[in-house]
């Protein structure tokens, strides 16, 4: 399995607070996403990033900053939680941007804004 | 806007039956394909990647590619309970931004 890990798991918070995800990789992949799964809308591609300090914004980026600042570590951070950002949040992570190389995913972190 | 599509499902098959999963998608440019299974709260797990027309096998699994007709197959020989998930279908092609697009998924349920 590839090495990912997200914390926290599980995370209930507040309206108006700010909220940091954050995925670690020992896999050494230059690549990493961060995305979200709802019903109805299945997985959708918050950021990504393609190298230390190098991120793009994904389809659903409003209201979502990211920071990688080492190969390992890539951070999701909600400035101001709204209820809609409730979601499951999974980190992936390829060695390429996925025309030869898949994309494996994190065990994910269940986010609920009250 | 281009996109994958996928039957919802749910797709019910008996025990030790073939499961028939089929995707289209709309970018004819499109280069990789691959099937992802997930079970219930659980995070997406890689089964099969397809790059060229034909078949590729992986055990009890079969990837079926075909690129004139724009689908995506993957068959699932003799079926077992534990096969339950949604299956998700993601394409992916480098004119795209180089993002995968993803589909819905089908959710095929084993009945022993």
């Amino acid at each position: 399995d590839a090495g990912i890990t997200q914390s926290p798991r599980h995370k209930v918070t507040e309206t108006g607070t700010p909220v940091t995800l954050r995925c670690h990789q020992t896999e050494n992949h230059r690549y990493m996403y961060w995305y979200r799964q709802d019903p109805g809308h299945g997985l959708r591609l918050i950021h990504y990033s393609y190298g230390v300090k190098d991120t793009d914004k994904g389809e659903v980026s409003d209201g979502y900053s990211v920071s990688r600042s080492k190969t390992e570590d890539f951070l999701l951070t909600l400035e101001s939680a709204t209820s809609s950002q409730t979601s499951v949040y999974f980190c992936a992570i390829s060695e390429s941007t996925g025309g030869d190389q898949p994309q494996h995913f994190g065990d994910g972190t269940r986010l609920s804004i009250l | 806007q281009k996109e994958v599509e996928q039957n919802s499902g749910p797709l019910s098959v008996p025990e030790g039956a073939i499961a028939s999963l089929n995707c289209t998608y709309s970018d004819r440019g499109s280069q990789s394909f691959f099937w992802y299974r997930q079970y219930s709260g659980k995070s997406p797990e890689l089964i099969m990647s397809i790059y060229s027309n034909g078949d590729k096998e992986d055990g009890r699994f079969t990837a079926q590619l075909n690129k004139a007709s724009q689908y995506v197959s993957l068959l699932i020989r003799d079926s077992q309970p534990s096969d339950s998930a949604t299956y998700l279908c993601a394409v992916y092609n480098a004119g795209n931004n180089r993002k995968l697009i993803w589909g819905l998924g089908t959710s095929l349920a084993v009945n022993p």
